[in-house]
């Protein structure tokens, strides 16, 4: 396992279309999170989960957005009805667990989004 | 809630000058700190993180960052920077007591000039 791996890397969707990424953690990680960056920007926290229960959901996640983690492994972020304000580059991470010790967050890629 | 500032946008350097990138906090609760580094189309990769102890940490390459409680900052350091240093710097912040999710600054953007 090299790390954490994301697909695809870019998409190009039009605004309304519905689109999914996936993320495939590190596999021992028990946490999984999702961030988002825009252009000039830090990532943002959208949500995660511990296993496969989704623990924490940011204010930035919309009723559009929808995030699964089933089995605890692979997770999908899904937008729904696109608008060119989700373009953005979408990062996921990973981490061992819970404990303090365990806070270093591994980073994918991303998949970096535009909606036309 | 926590924020993070980063005070530069942008820091151009000469190769072999000393560089300073500086991260100010603002929590109402105990923090863990990181500073991240992403290069050119690559994802972020974790330069240093303070959980606890020694206010004075250090990464592999050279890089070192203070915790300074009292003034709320985690600045980033390095003596003598190389032309491979390029790349965005991150500066983030946890709520302490388990693995939460992060808070970033803004990044900056450190260019090392020959």
């Amino acid at each position: 396992d090299t790390g954490v791996s994301q697909n695809p890397r870019h998409k190009i969707t039009k605004r309304g279309q519905n689109v999914t990424f996936r993320c495939d953690p590190i596999s021992e990680h028990n946490r999984l999170y999702w961030y988002r960056q825009t252009l000039g920007q830090g990532p943002e926290f959208l949500t995660y989960f511990q296993n496969e229960a989704q623990l924490e959901k940011s204010r930035l996640l919309s009723d559009r957005f929808s995030a699964e983690r089933p089995k605890g492994s692979f997770s999908t972020l899904e937008i729904q009805r696109t608008e060119q304000g989700d373009s953005a580059m979408y990062l996921c991470a990973s981490s061992l667990g819970a404990l303090a010790g365990d806070n270093e967050q591994f980073f994918g890629p991303g998949t970096r989004l535009t909606v036309l | 809630a926590q924020s993070v500032t980063q005070l530069d946008s942008q820091v151009p350097v000469f190769e072999e000058a000393p560089v300073e990138l500086r991260c100010n906090y603002s929590s109402s609760v105990s923090v863990y700190l990181f500073w991240y580094v992403q290069y050119p189309n690559q994802g972020l990769q974790l330069l240093l993180k303070y959980l606890s102890g020694s206010t004075l940490v250090e990464s592999i390459n050279g890089f070192e960052a203070e915790f300074n409680k009292s003034q709320t900052s985690f600045h980033l350091r390095k003596p003598s920077v190389h032309i491979s240093d390029t790349a965005e710097y991150f500066c983030a912040v946890s709520r302490s007591g388990s693995a939460r999710q992060l808070t970033f600054g803004s990044g900056t953007q450190l260019t090392v000039l020959p």
